[in-house]
């Protein structure tokens, strides 16, 4: 147990919904990242945030959008959900910036 | 920009044998290595970690890996397998200059025969 949880577990949705991802950062981590992993496209980053701040983006569409709360946890939003957006998408944290990230265990969305 | 290649998408081993999975790298400044291990269902589990110093780290369950610059690798290595270590291992890359995201590799999918 890495001591990130991610809710939920699973997400099955239908195509032009709009879904919501939490994550939950280790006890002290102000660093969260979001990853997506997909069979074609492997595990891509997201999206940064640390300490409530976006820090740095990766490929993220701009249907989606995440922010990180003043308890440090931080919420996915996905919109306007498309097939392709069926992936793992994963939350991890780490003390600082740069550090060793630790994920959870991952939110499987299925969009149908 | 980071990158990360796992050549090998397939490794298949028998419990016992010896192991070593390969992670080449490109990455403009030092970075910071990392080897990650997944099974079915799961999530990502740290193995270990390179950041600076001994370029010879352990990790956890009997990992460890050596990175050598001049050949921009990062191999993990493990000298008995053990069927429970039949999961997929990705290699990772990260570092200040580019915002502390890791980069990943495809990944190695290692099976172990009895």
């Amino acid at each position: 147990d890495s001591g990130v949880t991610q809710t939920p577990k699973h997400l099955i949705t239908a195509t032009g919904q709009r879904v919501t991802l939490r994550c939950s950062p280790r006890s002290g981590d102000l660093s969260v990242y979001w990853y997506q992993q997909s069979l074609d496209q492997g595990l891509q980053f997201l999206i940064q945030y640390y300490n409530g701040e976006e820090r740095a983006k990766g490929n993220i569409l701009e249907r989606f959008s995440a922010q990180q709360f003043p308890d440090l946890h931080s919420e996915l939003n996905l919109s306007s959900l498309e097939l392709g957006d069926s992936a793992l998408y994963f939350c991890a944290s780490s003390i600082r910036g740069v550090d060793e990230q630790f994920f959870g265990p991952g939110t499987r969305l299925t969009v149908l | 920009a980071q990158s990360v290649t796992q050549p090998d998408i397939h490794i298949t081993v028998s419990e016992g044998a010896s192991l070593e999975l390969r992670c080449n790298y490109s990455y403009g400044a030092t970075p910071y290595l990392f080897w990650y291990v997944q099974s079915p269902g799961q999530g990502l589990q740290l193995l270990l970690k390179y950041f600076s110093g001994d370029t010879l780290v352990q990790g956890i369950k009997g990992f460890e890996a050596e990175f050598k610059r001049s050949q921009s690798s990062f191999n993990l290595r493990k000298p008995s397998v053990h069927w429970s270590d039949a999961a997929e291992y990705f290699c990772a890359v990260g570092g200040m200059e580019y915002g502390n995201k890791l980069v990943f590799g495809a990944g190695t999918i290692l099976r172990v025969k009895s």
